[in-house]
């Protein structure tokens, strides 16, 4: 079945130290994007690609990057993780550039910082 | 700008019984909603969307929502409600070609 697909589900690092992110999909989608969803909280979403172009929030913090080095993968980099970073970050992606189309997520990961 | 609103952040529900989820939106041109369900630690999984091609939409799991543009509304409902209906329930709006912009979410809970 076609599919996104993070890993890992539940990641675990300490207060100052980088974390990465992982999502594929199957879905040969165009856009691909990073929410952060804290607890009881709608996904708040952090940056974006449409193929190789890179769209970040005005409100997104330095602190979070991201790559897409091909259409099926993107991972999201977290230089230095602080307590208030812990949360489930969520991967979607959406086929096209039409406003009907819908975002697929994936199961999310949820992180712990120490 | 696009926005939507849940109305009520706890839905509290007997098994059987309907489920209304309220969902109103505010665009300046015809909107694109949708309705998301979440379960405890994953992803978010489409219930059912409206993009203009009736304003009934039926959805997965027994769900429909109706668009009502004189009320501004897309309220989800279920006529009978399941113990695995309880979950987090977001509405949302595409905001743009790519972004979409979720309400504050709705949790229901379904009593035995």
């Amino acid at each position: 079945d076609a599919m996104v697909i993070q890993n890992p589900r539940y990641q675990v690092t300490q207060f100052g130290k980088p974390v990465t992110l992982s999502c594929s999909q199957t879905l040969n989608h165009n856009v691909m994007y990073w929410y952060q969803q804290k607890s009881s909280q709608a996904p708040k979403l952090l940056f974006h690609y449409y193929d190789k172009d890179f769209n970040n929030e005005a409100d997104t913090p330095d602190n979070f990057q991201s790559r897409r080095p091909n259409t099926s993968f993107c991972f999201l980099d977290i230089r230095s993780p602080g307590l208030g970073d812990a949360a489930m970050y969520l991967c979607a992606t959406k086929g096209g550039f039409s406003s009907y189309n819908e975002q697929f997520f994936g199961p999310g990961t949820r992180l712990t910082v120490l | 700008a696009q926005s939507v609103t849940q109305l009520g952040s706890h839905v509290s529900v007997s098994e059987g019984a309907l489920v209304l989820l309220r969902c109103n939106y505010s665009s300046s041109v015809p909107p694109y909603l949708f309705w998301y369900v979440q379960y405890p630690n994953q992803g978010l999984q489409l219930l059912l969307k409206y993009t203009s091609a009736a304003t009934l939409v039926k959805g997965i799991n027994g769900f429909e929502a109706e668009f009502k543009k004189s009320e501004t509304s897309f309220h989800l409902t279920k006529p009978s409600a399941h113990m695995s209906d309880a979950a987090e329930y977001f509405c949302a709006v595409t905001i743009n070609n790519n972004d979409m912009r979720f309400g504050a979410g709705t949790r229901l809970t379904v009593k035995p």
